[in-house]
């Protein structure tokens, strides 16, 4: 399978623990994209890189969560200290060079953390 | 500011039945794109279409059609003759590259087709 792979697909931890979730983007893509999506509601834009290089981030993007995509392939997104908030779908995507700004995304299933 | 507004929170029809789905956006912006993506139970959103603001033609692929009007800053997706296969929660989204390269999706409209 040559789609948008996350892992873990599920994730259930305490308030006050930390979490990481991986990105495994489609290869030849060079963009990559973090979205949070809550229930009822549409993705949410996180924060986004053009190979290594962390180009926007949202304000969403509070100082609990980093973003790193280190060799401009694999991605990982960690929480710090979750709340009972960060409870959310987190989605990743990725896109062709030249396709990122147009919106041609390919999106994985996404990691669902519950913060008990 | 940047905003797309589904208004129908959640439709139901029979199968193959005509339904259509709104989208209303607002942008400052006079360059944007505008996008369909589908979310099946799997969770995996879709790309169906993108529609560049310069290009209001309407645009038809199979049972799906797309009716884009600057006017009323609309852009609403139309599916002929419904399948259950095409429940889902359907989302409108916005791009502004002049801006962000980032989407901005409304809320979701989920549609169930029925037997």
């Amino acid at each position: 399978d040559t789609g948008v792979s996350q892992d873990p697909r599920h994730k259930i931890t305490k308030r006050g623990q930390n979490v990481t979730f991986r990105c495994d983007p489609i290869s030849e893509h060079n963009r990559l994209y973090w979205y949070r999506q809550t229930l009822g509601q549409g993705p949410e834009f996180l924060t986004y890189f053009q190979n290594e290089a962390q180009l926007e981030k949202s304000r969403l993007l509070s100082d609990r969560f980093s973003a790193e995509r280190p060799k401009g392939s694999f991605s990982t997104l960690e929480i710090q200290r979750t709340e009972q908030g960060d409870s959310a779908m987190y989605l990743c995507a990725s896109s062709l060079p030249g396709t990122g700004v147009t919106g041609e995304l390919f999106f994985g299933e996404g990691s669902r953390l519950t913060v008990l | 500011a940047q905003k797309v507004t589904q208004a129908q929170t959640e439709i139901s029809v029979v199968e193959k039945e005509d339904v259509t789905l709104d989208c209303v956006y607002e942008t400052r912006d006079t360059t944007y794109y505008l996008f369909w993506y589908k979310q099946p139970p799997s969770g995996e959103l879709v790309f169906l279409i993108r529609r560049n603001s310069f290009d209001e033609q309407n645009e038809i692929s199979g049972r799906y059609s797309w009716n884009f009007q600057k006017s009323t800053s609309s852009f609403n997706f139309t599916i002929t003759a419904s399948q259950v296969v095409d429940s889902a929660v359907y989302f409108c989204a916005l791009s502004e590259p002049n801006y962000t390269d980032k989407l901005i999706f409304g809320t979701g409209t989920r549609l169930q087709v029925f037997p």
